[in-house]
């Protein structure tokens, strides 16, 4: 069954700590996505990629890094940078850029 | 300014009516608009798109209409059911290069049986 797995869905960090979000699809997507959602905020976009080996800032990428080495894999690390880090974090998939999206069940961030 | 805008107010509604969302932007020409639904801790589900040149779409109990001249989506369910009660978002597709989507915060739908 097709689909993009996040994980872990609960994740605690401590200051000074850099953590990374899993994102698995296999869907065989280009294009991969990662969004920050806050509340009674839109989806943010952080990152995107629409091909393997390479990967654009999205509108808030201070703080974030990825990396795409593997078509079905975009891994996001959340970095000390980041200052507000506690958020819902969801990834997504698509054909290509224009077309609709598919999403992840998202990781949800919080510091201890 | 660019804003997408969907009421932050809670729609509640009872079950067999029908429901009416909305989603108005500024300053935005979209090439395409998405609506998602998306239930608490959950991923958004896609469920419908609408291009520029089309003025309605239905999906079984869905309808979307599109009106580019207002800059207004509007999203229908028909004969609602408590099941449907979700947060929806509306997406914008826009092409500036290259294809971007820009989500609204969306708004929570809560049917009462």
């Amino acid at each position: 069954d097709g689909g993009i797995t996040q994980s872990p869905k609960y994740l605690f960090r401590k200051e000074g700590q850099n953590v990374t979000l899993s994102c698995e699809q296999n869907l065989n997507h280009d294009a991969m996505y990662w969004y920050r959602q806050d509340p009674g905020q839109g989806l943010r976009l952080i990152y995107y990629s629409q091909i393997v080996n390479d990967f654009q800032k999205g509108d808030i990428a201070e703080g974030y890094s990825v990396s795409r080495e593997k078509k079905e894999s975009f891994p996001l690390t959340v970095t000390s940078a980041q200052k507000n880090p506690t958020a819902f974090y969801l990834c997504a998939s698509s054909p290509g850029t224009r077309q609709p999206q598919h999403f992840g069940d998202g990781t949800r961030l919080s510091i201890l | 300014s660019q804003k997408i805008e969907q009421n932050s107010e809670a729609l509640n509604i009872q079950e067999g009516k029908t429901a009416t969302l909305t989603c108005n932007y500024t300053n935005y020409s979209p090439a395409y608009l998405q609506w998602y639904r998306q239930d608490p801790g959950r991923g958004p589900v896609f469920l419908l798109l609408i291009r520029e040149n089309e003025k309605e779409k239905r999906k079984e109990r869905l309808k979307v209409t599109f009106d580019t001249t207002l800059k207004q989506s509007l999203f229908h369910i028909t004969a609602s059911q408590p099941a449907d009660s979700a947060t929806y978002l509306c997406a914008l597709v826009l092409f500036t290069g290259g294809f971007k989507t820009i989500f609204g915060a969306g708004t929570r739908l809560f049917v009462k049986a």
